[in-house]
Order: C-alpha cells, then structure tokens, then sequence
C-alpha cells in the first residue's frame, strides 16, 4: 500500500531554475526520505529528515518537514539537466519498512 | 553504504513459468525488503526478509506465489512463482542496517526487470 501522495505528478523547468516538488502522508512516522530514479534504474538515496526536524540541507537539496500538516517539501535549487528523473518521498513509521509516495517525474531542459 | 547487487538484472519469460532472483550484499546487513515497481510506478513492498525465519508480507501478498529465503545476513531471494504477464515489473532488493549505512536509511539494489510473456 503506498502511504502519500507526491505534488505534482510531473514537473518541466529550464535549467538554472529551482525545482519544489511536495508530499503528503497519512499517519504519524519516525521520519521520511526522498529518493532519486533515473529511468527505471535503482533508487539513489537523497535526504532523511526525522519527525522532529523541520528543515534539512545537503548541497542544493532542502527538505522540509510538517509533521501537523503530515507534508513534506523537496527543493532542488539551480537544477541541471543531470537532475531530470524521478523523486520519490517514503515514510517510516517504528519497526517498519519504507512505504513509498506515487513520485514527480522531473524534467530539466537546458 | 553497501554495495549491492541482484542477479539476473532483467529476464524474459514464459507466462507460468518461476523466476528466482538473487540479492547479494557486501556486508551483513540487519534488515532486508523486497519491493516490486510496476511499469510506470511506484514501489510497492512485498515483504521483509528474515533470517532464519519466514518472510513477512505484506496485504496482497502472499508466500505461495513469492517464496523468499534469507539464510544468512548478506543474501536473500524473491521468487516469482506461476509468472503472468501482470508480474512483469523491476523487483528491487533492499537493506539496512549493520555496515550498509546509518540506520533508519534503506539502500536500494539496481532491480530486476521482469517481462512476462
């Protein structure tokens, strides 16, 4: 079963431009990931952020985290063409595994 | 983090037949899942894998139709069993845990692409 849904579905911008993709979840968890997919091949690790964190960086990626809105928020800033592919968002709850949001598909033009 | 890898990295096969598919890791790792993506997609867990004990699935899947055997803590497989052309999807192996990364971050092999004629 997937827990949330990703906002939007797919996402064109021009290289240079900051990307904002957006994920809702349903229940309470111990923290969320994003992921990276490029056409279908393995998933590439982005970001976790905790339940009680708001904010996290790591390089030009900033995730933030709404515990009482259950949403969280995927900011690429001067994206490139190398960042076209899919981000997924996944939730954990206590003693499970990830559950995985439907994705945006991101697509980066130069 | 772990380096892992999954054999065969994509098949073709007959509608009835079973596939076994095989995940290796460099190290011993505490937890490892199985996930299936369906054509277009997102990833949908079928189950974790347990050391020395039967896999845990999840709704809508049962040990029948995806046998999974764990015996040691760097090795798992996922069997697809009486393959139709619905099962056609990357099956994904997943780890955490031990020397694979921080705990809580779950690493992905490169999947297994499924095409069921």
């Amino acid at each position: 079963s997937q827990q949330g849904e990703e906002d939007p579905q797919a996402l064109s911008i021009q290289e240079g431009e900051n990307a904002t993709m957006n994920c809702s979840y349903k229940t309470s968890i111990n923290n969320l990931q994003w992921y990276r997919q490029n056409s279908g091949r393995g998933l590439v690790h982005l970001i976790l952020i905790r339940s009680n964190e708001r904010e996290k960086h790591s390089g030009r990626l900033r995730v933030t985290l709404d515990t009482s809105k259950k949403s969280s928020s995927l900011l690429i800033t001067a994206s490139r063409a190398a960042d076209t592919a899919s981000y997924f968002c996944a939730t954990r709850q206590a003693g499970t595994a990830l559950i995985f949001g439907k994705g945006t598909t991101l697509s980066v033009s130069s | 983090s772990a380096v892992i890898s999954q054999k065969p990295s994509r098949d073709i096969c007959q509608r009835g037949t079973s596939l076994t598919i095989q995940c290796q890791v460099d190290s011993q790792v505490t937890m490892m899942f199985w996930y299936r993506q369906q054509p277009g997609q997102s990833l949908t867990l079928i189950a974790t894998a347990n050391q020395g004990s039967e896999a845990t699935y999840e709704s809508g899947f049962v040990i029948d139709k995806f046998p999974i055997s764990r015996p040691n803590l760097t090795f798992s497989t996922l069997t697809v069993s009486n393959m139709s052309p619905e099962d056609s999807s990357i099956y994904l192996c997943s780890v955490e845990g031990g020397r694979a990364g921080p705990t809580d971050t779950q690493y992905f092999g490169p999947g297994t692409r499924l095409t069921v004629l």
